[in-house]
């Protein structure tokens, strides 16, 4: 059963217009969690990330969102660019001692993103 | 190093062969993660290491895949007697301590394994 779900394959927006991207998950022991770029044969970069305290965390055009009580994370790009045009995964990691887990991310299947100029 | 290094790129071996992936950590990180990501699908954690010790193996498959990182010299990922099905970009990634302190992992570009 997947624990983090990106539900949207693929998103298109136009450049200059804000992209959200979307990501819920089910596991009540996640805490941290982090976004990552990943450009076709090259590895996944990282964007950003928010701790569960948190409900916001920005940096730039990029702004992460976290609703702990509906278990639902989003990205927001503003303003879209061309080269934003990747796929963005959502992942989390678990509180320390949890099922050792800690330190292992679990990613979700992606969102692809295409910002058409 | 800036970047975690992985070799080789590509790597092709027919059913049965052994293939053996390595990588370098970026310098001063202590800890590194090997996942599988299989047709462009999620990434599957594979195990990660703090320094040379396993720290969390809970990914790897019990037979024929087996993984190192020895002081001074690159970790490697090795499996044994490879099928179709261990076809897969294999990441390495490493990151200064573990997620929750607050750290990034950063990845490597990946090396893709084709079992023909």
């Amino acid at each position: 059963d997947q624990q983090v779900k990106q539900n949207s394959p693929s998103l298109s927006v136009q450049e200059g217009r804000i992209s959200i991207l979307n990501c819920d998950y089910t596991n009540s022991m996640f805490d941290y969690f982090l976004w990552y770029k990943k450009y076709p044969a090259e590895g996944p970069t990282f964007l950003i990330s928010i701790s569960s305290i948190k409900d916001k965390n920005e940096d730039g055009r990029f702004t992460v969102f976290l609703n702990k009580s509906a278990k639902h994370l989003s990205l927001h790009i503003v303003p879209s660019q061309p080269g934003d045009s990747a796929v963005y995964f959502c992942a989390a990691s678990a509180k320390e001692g949890y099922g050792g887990s800690q330190g292992n991310l679990i990613f979700g299947k992606g969102t692809k993103l295409s910002v058409k100029p | 190093g800036e970047e975690v290094a992985q070799t080789p790129k590509h790597l092709v071996r027919g059913e049965g062969q052994k293939a053996k992936l390595y990588c370098a950590p970026i310098k001063g990180h202590s800890y590194v993660f090997w996942y599988q990501q299989v047709l462009k699908n999620e990434f599957k954690f594979l195990i990660s290491f703090q320094n040379e010790n396993v720290f969390d193996e809970t990914g790897m498959p019990k037979e024929r895949f087996s993984a190192k990182c020895l002081p001074n010299s690159p970790c490697s990922l090795e499996i044994q007697a490879t099928k179709l099905e261990d076809s897969a970009v294999y990441f390495c990634a490493s990151s200064q301590s573990t997620v929750i302190s607050g750290n990034t992992i950063y990845f490597g570009e990946g090396s893709w394994l084709t079992v023909v």
